[in-house]
């Protein structure tokens, strides 16, 4: 059973770069597509972006310019980058198996990341 | 404000059916059959329940039915349960390499 497992700091200070990583376990990161999709408190679900290994990348235009999804096989984690945040970047950032087309059936249980200085 | 509109709550008593709704335009719920719905509980992760507007995923209850007409997809919760009480959010591809997400509906069991 595919398992996935958010890392990172929990507080960003503004203007810095949100760096989190998906330490993924009971697939090879090498066989799927692989997302980032967040949820600022008490508000509904953003899709971020997602990656196959080797292939290329998809971001949410909104936010594209500020962010970066790359993967690390040889860890079988991925990671994301967001650069410049801001207060409305605070929000739970989930990584999930899948491209959004079949559907995220797999999720990781979401890490609380605060931007704030 | 959300690509995708959803009512804000809905609800209904235990063994009776409900539908929430979810309008786009023809540019995403409309134009494609990408659609999937998600139930999130309070402090957990989503989960899916439907797939390309109506495919159910393996250990899905049958309870849990998806469908769409022009450029509103729904799902139906038949047999409510009080475990289906849960916050859901559709999401379907919008073209250029896009996604979109309503804003979610509270569904409550009487």
């Amino acid at each position: 059973q595919v398992q996935l497992q958010e890392s990172g700091p929990g507080l960003v200070k503004p203007s810095e770069t949100l760096s989190l990583t998906c330490t993924v376990s009971g697939d090879s990161i090498s066989s799927y597509y692989w997302s980032w999709i967040r949820q600022p408190p008490g508000k509904g679900l953003e899709w971020i972006g997602y990656m196959f290994y080797g292939g290329s990348t998809i971001y949410n235009p909104s936010l594209k310019s500020r962010v970066t999804i790359s993967i690390d096989a040889s860890k079988n984690q991925f990671s994301l980058m967001l650069s410049s945040v801001t207060a409305a970047d605070t929000a739970v950032y989930y990584c999930a198996r899948d491209a959004p087309s079949s559907g995220w059936a797999y999720w990781g249980q979401g890490i609380p990341v605060t931007v704030s200085s | 404000q959300s690509a995708l509109t959803q009512p804000p709550s809905a609800s209904g008593s235990p063994g009776q059916s409900v539908t929430i709704s979810c309008t786009g335009t023809s540019s995403d719920v409309g134009g494609y059959n990408y659609v999937s719905w998600y139930q999130q509980h309070p402090g957990k992760a989503p989960k899916l329940m439907i797939s390309e507007v109506s495919k159910r995923p393996s250990g899905v209850p049958d309870r849990f039915s998806g469908s769409k007409s022009g450029n509103t997809a729904s799902l139906t919760v038949s047999g409510l349960q009080a475990e289906d009480e849960a916050d859901y959010y559709c999401n379907s591809y919008a073209g250029n390499n896009n996604w979109v997400f309503g804003g979610g509906t509270k569904l409550t069991v009487l």
